[in-house]
C-alpha cells in the first residue's frame, strides 16, 4: 500500500542528545514537510522540501536540521540546541499532480526528552 | 502569510448538521481554501478544498463566501466519529509553505 511511514511511534531520549526521526513515503510525491504539535495546539511548520537536495525553513526551524538526499526520505534531526524538544512530530508529503494537492500525513512520532 | 481564524471549539448533537466557520479576510487570489481534520493521536487527514465555488464530496461540503473572505465546512449528519480538530488553511499555489492554525475542536454529543 502507498503511504507515509514514520518510525518509531514513541521515542525517548536523554537531554543533550541529538535524535533523528525517520519519514519515508512511497507515493512518489515531490514535496515533504515536518510539523511539530504540542498538547492542545495546532501544527507548526519546521522544515519543508519541494525537491531532492533542497529544503526551506518553516516557522520554527531553530534547533532542527533536515536532509533530502532521496525523493522518498526526509529525516528530521532534533539537536541539543532545541530547548523544548518533547512534542508530537508529524511528517507529510504532497503531490503536484492532480487537482487537490492535498497533503498526506504519517502517523507521527511522539518524542519525549527526559 | 495569509491567516485564518476559527472558533476554538464547537458542539453538535449526533445526526445533526454541523457548520464550522473560518474567516480569512486577507486571502489572496492564488489561495485555495483547504480543510483537514485530526483525530486524537493521529496525523491530520484531508477533508475538502475549494477556490471560489462551493464544493461537495463524500465527507463534507464547503461553502465559500462570494468575497472569499470566509468559508464554512458543512458536515451534513454528524456522527461520533466526526469528533476531531478541524483545520482551515490557505494554500498558496505559488508556494509550498503550508501553515496550520489552531483549528476548531468539534465535540459530538450522543
Amino acid at each position: 500500500d502507498g503511504g507515509i511511514t514514520q518510525s518509531p511511534k514513541y521515542l525517548f531520549r536523554k537531554e543533550g542528545q541529538n535524535v533523528t526521526l525517520s519519514c519515508e513515503q512511497n507515493l512518489n510525491h515531490d514535496a515533504m514537510y515536518w510539523y511539530r504539535q504540542d498538547p492542545g495546539q495546532g501544527l507548526r511548520l519546521i522544515y519543508y522540501s519541494q525537491i531532492v537536495n533542497d529544503f526551506q525553513k518553516g516557522d520554527i526551524a531553530e534547533g532542527y536540521s533536515v536532509s533530502r538526499e532521496k525523493k522518498e526520505s526526509f529525516p528530521l534531526t532534533v539537536t541539543s540546541a532545541q530547548k523544548n524538544p518533547t512534542a508530537f512530530y508529524l511528517c507529510a508529503s504532497r503531490s503536484d499532480r492532480g487537482r487537490s494537492n492535498e497533503q498526506f500525513f504519517g502517523p507521527g512520532t511522539r518524542l519525549t526528552v527526559l | 502569510d495569509a491567516k485564518t481564524t476559527q472558533p476554538n471549539s464547537m458542539e453538535s448533537n449526533e445526526e445533526e448538521p454541523v457548520h464550522l466557520p473560518c474567516n480569512h479576510s486577507t486571502i489572496s487570489g492564488t489561495d485555495y481554501i483547504h480543510w483537514y481534520r485530526q483525530l486524537p493521536s493521529q496525523g491530520p487527514e484531508y477533508v475538502i478544498h475549494g477556490l471560489t465555488s462551493n464544493v461537495n464530496n463524500r465527507m463534507a461540503s464547503l461553502a465559500i463566501a462570494e468575497d472569499r473572505k470566509s468559508s464554512t465546512l458543512i458536515l451534513h449528519r454528524a456522527t461520533l466519529r466526526d469528533a476531531a480538530v478541524y483545520y482551515c488553511i490557505l494554500r498558496d499555489t505559488r508556494d509550498d509553505k503550508i501553515i496550520f492554525g489552531k483549528g476548531t475542536r468539534l465535540h459530538i454529543l450522543p
